[in-house]
């Protein structure tokens, strides 16, 4: 079975524009979990989504929303980009949302520089 | 802020010996788990333990739990050269899909 897959996988904007990037979760799973993680440091939760709700939503401002689709596909979308968005942004998707503990499996990741 | 806390940050060893990490986290946990991350790469996963759990293993890997510390450790027996990798642990009140990391230990193994 294919893993979780991310698009693009890398990607370069400029300051002020806005990015939107995608996740496909393993099948059956219906949790995605987008994370940021710069350079250096570990990953930081930005969103939970679980059939097609937020779950959970960390300390990130509303630059950054994410939507999650029918079938369990999630975008996360910046807006009005900032030099300090540039890091490597990870999808994870588990099976379920509430109930658990489920392991969490993650995608390749997407790289975004912000010039 | 992060929860979990690694330790130690780096950790350089010969191939063949055994590598042990350190998670402390803060607060209460429904479970953590270990991952592995090769060069900037996705995170993939090792382990999970519960809460309830006190030990657990899986092929070379033994992690270990002390809620009654807040602690964890990750021991890797008879490294490889290929265990070379930084890895995290993540802690989680709820569900899994709202991890919080710590920073990592970067482990290298000499060939």
């Amino acid at each position: 079975d294919a893993g979780v897959t991310q698009s693009p996988t890398h990607l370069i904007k400029t300051r002020g524009q806005h990015v939107t990037l995608r996740c496909s979760p393993i099948s059956g799973h219906k949790s995605v979990s987008w994370y940021q993680q710069v350079l250096g440091q570990g990953p930081q939760f930005i969103f939970q989504y679980y059939e097609k709700e937020e779950r959970g939503r960390g300390n990130f401002p509303d630059r950054f929303s994410a939507r999650q689709f029918p079938n369990y596909s999630s975008e996360l979308n910046v807006n009005a980009l900032l030099l300090g968005d540039s890091a490597l942004y990870l999808c994870a998707s588990s099976l379920e949302g509430d109930l658990g503990p489920y392991e969490q499996y993650f995608g390749p990741g997407t790289r975004l520089t912000v010039t | 802020s992060q929860q979990g806390e690694e330790d130690p940050q780096a950790l350089s060893i010969q191939e063949g010996e055994n590598a042990t990490m350190n998670c402390s986290y803060k607060t209460s946990i429904n479970n953590l788990q270990w991952y592995r991350q090769n060069s900037g790469r996705g995170l993939v996963h090792l382990i999970l333990i519960r809460s309830n759990e006190r030990e657990k293993h899986s092929g070379r890997l033994r992690v270990t739990l002390d809620t009654s510390k807040k602690s964890s450790s990750l021991l890797i027996t008879a490294s490889r050269a290929a265990d070379t990798a930084s890895y995290f642990c993540a802690t989680a009140d709820t569900n899994a899909g709202k991890s919080t990391f710590g920073d990592g230990t970067t482990l290298t193994v000499k060939p």
